[in-house]
């Protein structure tokens, strides 16, 4: 079966820095891996998505990440961050196996200050 | 293209009830998934249905039943409601395409308190 950890539960930024939030995955089969982004009172819309090909994945809103399969790591990131991303951000994968039916991580709620 | 649409947006019920909770599908999905996502918590599998039928099932109780209709349009019964139920349900509609990458839309939730 697979599965998903997110490390760290709070992330706090200064608007304009780096933003790095980390997931790391468990699956016997290639993956399919994706991050979602949550606003209060509101469902999940996709950020990014890996299937196959490019490890370097370009999504929404200026927001990135990178397959590494030797790390089994899938982080997200954004150059510059701005006060509209604070939001709850989950990090999901899914398999054949699964009928790609998505496991989700516990969410990283991702802080930007002023 | 109509995204997702769950209805209604909050409901209260009191212990031991039974609620009915609505999805309609994105055009052209035809596949609709059901999460419980608690406080604080990641969305959590409830059950899959694929042209109309159950497609997978998550770790929850029978009280936890579903229908999904010819237009694809799908319900999330629950049944002798516990306090633990209380959560957003999010329902999410997909295409068993392996071109869509089986990749989920997501509608804004029905917030369930029970009481």
């Amino acid at each position: 079966a697979q599965s998903v950890t997110q490390l760290g539960s709070h992330v706090s930024v200064s608007e304009g820095a780096l933003v790095l939030l980390r997931c790391n995955y468990s699956s016997s089969v290639p993956p399919y891996l994706f991050w979602y982004v949550q606003y209060p009172n509101q469902g999940l819309q996709l950020l990014l998505k890996y299937t196959t090909g490019a490890t370097l994945v370009k999504g929404i809103n200026g927001f990135e990440a990178e397959f590494k399969k030797s790390e089994t790591s899938f982080h997200l990131t954004k150059p510059s961050a701005h006060m509209s991303d604070a939001a709850e951000y989950f990090c999901a994968v899914s398999v054949s196996g699964g009928s790609y039916i998505p496991t989700f991580g516990r969410g990283t709620s991702l802080i930007v200050h002023p | 293209e109509t995204g997702v649409t769950q209805s209604p947006t909050h409901l209260i019920k009191t212990r031991g009830q039974q609620v009915t909770l609505r999805c309609s599908s994105q055009s052209g999905h035809n596949t609709v998934s059901w999460y419980q996502q608690a406080l604080g918590q990641g969305p959590q599998f409830i059950f899959q249905y694929y042209r109309e039928e159950e497609n997978g099932r998550g770790n929850f109780p029978p009280r936890f039943s579903g229908l999904q209709f010819p237009n694809y349009s799908s319900e999330l019964n629950v049944n002798a409601l516990e306090l633990d139920d209380s959560a957003l349900y999010l329902c999410a509609s997909s295409s068993k395409d392996r071109r869509s990458s089986y990749e989920q839309y997501f509608g804004p939730g029905t917030r369930l308190t029970v009481t």
